[in-house]
């Protein structure tokens, strides 16, 4: 068992829709909780961090840690063609800064106009 | 402000050879890590670097070794070049003190036949 599960996908959703993306993770010590977003080609760009349980918002972006559910969530409002990555969670027992990160497998989004 | 940069951007390369990847860290970052992403597969943890010292590593064999520099930049080495070997190698760079995520490169695509 991978010790994170992300649906690979592929999402196809129309623009202007509301996206959920989904992590779930088996173990415990895991404390910093990150969202990255990658386009085609390039390198994974960081669009969220969490520490613990509870809601980080950041304009069209909300991330959700529950940690007594061993699941985090990523929301997108009002999502546009210009969001269409791959999205992938990294999780870390120390911080992310120095904890080496465990990334899902990334999701493949796409927003269609 | 000069993100991380790594060279060279592509690669290939045939089995047994072996490779030097760089990574020149984020401006005012110490803190350099290696990732090994496959392809449609989230980024692997390779190892880390500190003042100039492997302060943390994954679940890869010893043919693939590192170095950091004064200046905190890095080169990702492997040897005995593999078929599996084949994938985007990821450079992340963060600053020890504090509690900022790391940041990562555009990656070198290695390609072994």
């Amino acid at each position: 068992q991978k010790e994170v599960e992300q649906d690979p996908g592929p999402l196809s959703v129309p623009e202007g829709a509301i996206v959920s993306l989904n992590c779930t993770y088996s173990n415990s010590a895991f404390q910093y909780f990150m969202w990255y977003r990658q386009y085609s080609r390039k390198g994974p760009e960081l669009l969220m961090y969490t520490y613990s349980s509870g809601n980080k918002e950041d304009g069209r972006f909300t991330a959700q840690v529950d940690k007594s559910s061993k699941y985090i969530s990523l929301f997108i409002r009002d999502s546009q063609p210009s969001d269409s990555a791959t999205y992938l969670c990294a999780m870390s027992a120390m911080g992310g800064n120095t904890g080496k990160l465990i990334f899902g497998q990334g999701t493949t989004l796409q927003v269609k106009p | 402000d000069a993100g991380v940069t790594q060279s060279p951007t592509h690669l290939i390369k045939t089995r047994g050879q072996q490779v030097t990847l760089r990574c020149s860290p984020k401006s005012g970052h110490d803190t350099v890590s290696w990732y090994q992403q496959a392809l449609g597969q989230g980024p692997q943890f390779i190892f880390q670097y500190y003042e100039e010292e492997e302060r943390q590593r994954g679940n890869f064999p010893d043919r693939f070794s590192g170095h950091q520099f004064p200046n905190y930049s890095s080169e990702l080495n492997v040897n005995a070049l593999l078929l599996g070997d084949s994938a985007l190698y990821l450079c992340a760079s963060s600053l020890r003190q504090g509690n900022q995520p790391q940041h990562f490169g555009d990656g070198t695509r290695l390609s072994i036949l």
